[in-house]
């Protein structure tokens, strides 16, 4: 079955640690993003990639770093630099950037410890 | 970027009876408006999305309406089933989320 899969489900950091989180997905879609969502928040975008080789910062990209090395994967690097990086994070896919829907994973809760 | 409110931020319902929330948007560009369900623990949900050059589109017992003089647009559900307890985002120009409302069905 084609589908977006996100590791791990649960992680813990210790603060001044980097960690990455990983996204892969085999819908062969063009477009990837990664979003954060806080409670009573909503999700905000913090990168997205159109293609390979090519990505942009989001409204909250600042901590945070990405790659886009192949079509399958995009993971997400949260740095030392993010300040509070506790939180849901939501990795997604659509088949074009502009104006189709996405397909989400199923999450990574990141806790820094 | 564009400015999403959303509301209400939580709605109980009895089974059986409708539900609506609505979206307001900011930049009357926005051609595309996708309404997404989360359940606990999990990701959001594709379920249905509209885009400007209709006002109504409707799958079995959800419907999305747009208004895009007002700048508006709502998710209608109805017939409402205890699995439709969830939270619900609407969305705008596919980058931009309202802040969700949490809706629970009464049995």
């Amino acid at each position: 079955d084609g589908g977006i899969t996100q590791s791990p489900k649960y992680l813990f950091r210790k603060e001044g640690q980097n960690v990455t989180l990983s996204c892969e997905q085999n819908l062969n879609h063009d477009a990837m993003y990664w979003y954060r969502q806080d409670p009573g928040q909503g999700l905000r975008l913090i990168y997205y990639s159109q293609i390979v080789n090519d990505f942009q910062k989001g409204d909250i990209a600042e901590g945070y770093s990405v790659s886009r090395e192949k079509k399958e994967s995009f993971p997400l690097t949260v740095t030392s630099a993010q300040k509070n990086p506790t939180a849901f994070y939501l990795c997604a896919s659509s088949i074009y950037a502009s104006d189709y829907g996405y397909t989400f994973g199923s999450g990574t809760r990141l806790t820094v410890v | 970027g564009e400015n999403v409110e959303q509301h209400p931020s939580t709605l109980s319902v009895q089974e059986g009876d409708s539900a609506v929330i609505k979206c307001t948007y900011s930049d009357s560009a926005s051609n595309y408006f996708p309404w997404y369900k989360q359940e606990l623990g999990k990701g959001p949900q594709l379920i249905i999305d509209i885009r400007s050059n209709v006002g109504e589109k409707k799958d079995q017992r959800i419907a999305v309406t747009l208004n895009k003089t007002a700048k508006h647009f709502s998710l209608h559900i109805t017939e409402t089933q205890p699995e439709d307890s969830a939270v619900y985002f609407c969305a705008v120009s596919q980058f931009y989320f309202g802040t969700g409302t949490s809706l629970t069905v009464i049995p």
